[in-house]
């Protein structure tokens, strides 16, 4: 099972970009890397997933080098509502046995 | 997309009795759920595997014989806290895979309060 590992925080005003990268140094073969995003009280939401390279979707990037022991999530011009914890999630397709990291508070101010 | 529905939301019982949490996919079958818990202000923290038709897979730690959990159909699992004590209330929230690949479908969670 590959490990993550996170900051435990980060701070950004409004408008700004939010890099957060994951380490997963034992990252198998057939892993797949998935961001979600957590509310209080509220389950984890999908984010982005990816494989290798760059995958963009409407809210955020997706940024793994070619040897895929870390990840990058993008946030553009985050928002006050962007305060979450996110986590970043490797597994492969049938994603049993995962163990969530401690995740990454992000706190967004005017 | 696919959505994962957990119900209740939240609930609030006696010491000495059981919650039943279901969780439900509304738009695909799930063979495998996965359920976890998650104290305030810590990650979440898998508790079992959920196998429709047949015993759950649990994690180290967890009582089989307290979290008793069933998977009677494609769409359908359970988790029923028994006998349930004041160290019980915390955040419960289950998943499923969907195709393989695809990334896993949260629910959004029960919270058990136990008095």
């Amino acid at each position: 099972l590959a490990k993550t590992t996170q900051p435990i925080s980060m701070d950004s005003y409004e408008g700004q970009e939010v890099n957060i990268t994951c380490s997963h140094n034992n990252i198998a073969t057939n892993d797949y890397i998935t961001w979600y995003q957590q509310f209080p009280s509220q389950g984890p939401r999908f984010i982005i997933q990816g494989y290798k390279t760059k995958v963009t979707n409407e809210v955020a990037s997706l940024f793994i080098p070619a040897d895929r022991k870390s990840s990058t999530l993008s946030l553009p011009r985050v928002s006050l509502s962007d305060t979450a914890v996110y986590y970043c999630l490797v597994g492969d397709g049938s994603w049993g046995k995962l163990q969530f990291g401690a995740g990454t508070q992000v706190v967004v101010t005017p | 997309g696919a959505v994962v529905s957990q119900h209740p939301s939240w609930v609030i019982c006696k010491s000495g009795t059981s919650v039943k949490i279901e969780c439900r996919s509304l738009d695909f079958q799930a063979t495998t759920m996965f359920w976890y818990r998650q104290f305030p202000k810590q990650s979440l923290m898998l508790m079992a595997t959920s196998n429709e038709g047949s015993k759950a897979t649990y994690e180290q730690g967890v009582e089989k014989d307290k979290f008793l959990i069933n998977h009677a159909s494609l769409t359908l699992s359970t988790l029923t806290v028994t006998s349930a004590h004041p160290e019980d209330s915390s955040f419960y929230i289950c998943s499923a895979p969907g195709v393989y690949n695809s990334p896993l479908h949260f629910g959004n969670g029960t919270r058990l309060t136990v008095t």
